[in-house]
């Protein structure tokens, strides 16, 4: 069975790079990881999309080795509007598509 | 457009009361979701919903109830309120199941 593991707080300072892993074992080769932001009083907000090696958009990169056991959300050059929890999310087939959330990594960017 | 749009915000209920949460979309999204946050832990899924007339249990479906008449709108039923129901309740929706999904605001529910 699929399970996900997270740090449950990091703590950085403007415009540093972060780095919050996700270790997910048991995952399907073609299903998707997929990291969340959430902050207070809202709901969370797609961020990155990825099944394999490295994918970067405008705001983040997801990288994923090729055993699939793990991936990293990568933010560069943080700002204090960073500061958020920030969740990945897999999805197992061997559960029937079951959608696993991650438990969520707390960020906090200090000036 | 709205996006995910949660109705109420807010609600105190009493014990043994019930209510339905409300959620419509207006993006023509297959797939709807239902999940409960409880304070510092992450998102569970109650019930989800691939499309019309169909609704399939997920983690935590105890206590809950959901129907799915219309593309747009996946309300979820509290029969009988306990205090274990006492969380944030996060409504999203999906083009399809490896898809992002998009997120309401939530409903901040309280059982005393």
């Amino acid at each position: 069975l699929a399970k996900t593991t997270q740090p449950i707080s990091m703590d950085s300072y403007e415009g540093q790079e972060v780095n919050i892993t996700c270790s997910h074992n048991n995952i399907a080769t073609n299903d998707y990881i997929t990291w969340y932001q959430q902050f207070p009083s809202q709901g969370p907000r797609f961020i990155i999309q990825g099944y394999k090696t490295k994918v970067t958009n405008e705001v983040a990169s997801l990288f994923i080795p090729a055993d699939r056991k793990s991936s990293t959300l990568s933010l560069p050059r943080v700002s204090l509007s960073d500061t958020a929890v920030y969740y990945c999310l897999v999805v197992d087939h061997n559960q029937g598509g079951k959608l696993i959330f991650g438990q969520g990594t707390e960020l906090s960017v200090k000036p | 457009n709205a996006g995910v749009t949660q109705t109420p915000k807010f609600r105190i209920l009493k014990i043994g009361q019930s209510m339905t949460l409300q959620c419509a979309q207006d993006m023509n999204h297959n797939y709807m979701y239902w999940y409960r946050q409880d304070p510092g832990m992450g998102l569970k899924l109650i019930y989800y919903s691939v499309g019309a007339g169909i609704t399939d249990k997920g983690e935590v479906p105890n206590g809950y109830n959901v129907s799915r008449s219309t593309t747009e709108d996946f309300p979820l039923r509290l029969e009988l309120a306990a205090p274990s129901q006492t969380s944030v309740y996060f409504c999203a929706s999906s083009p399809g199941t490896a898809q992002p999904q998009h997120f309401g605001d939530g409903t901040r529910l309280s059982i005393l």
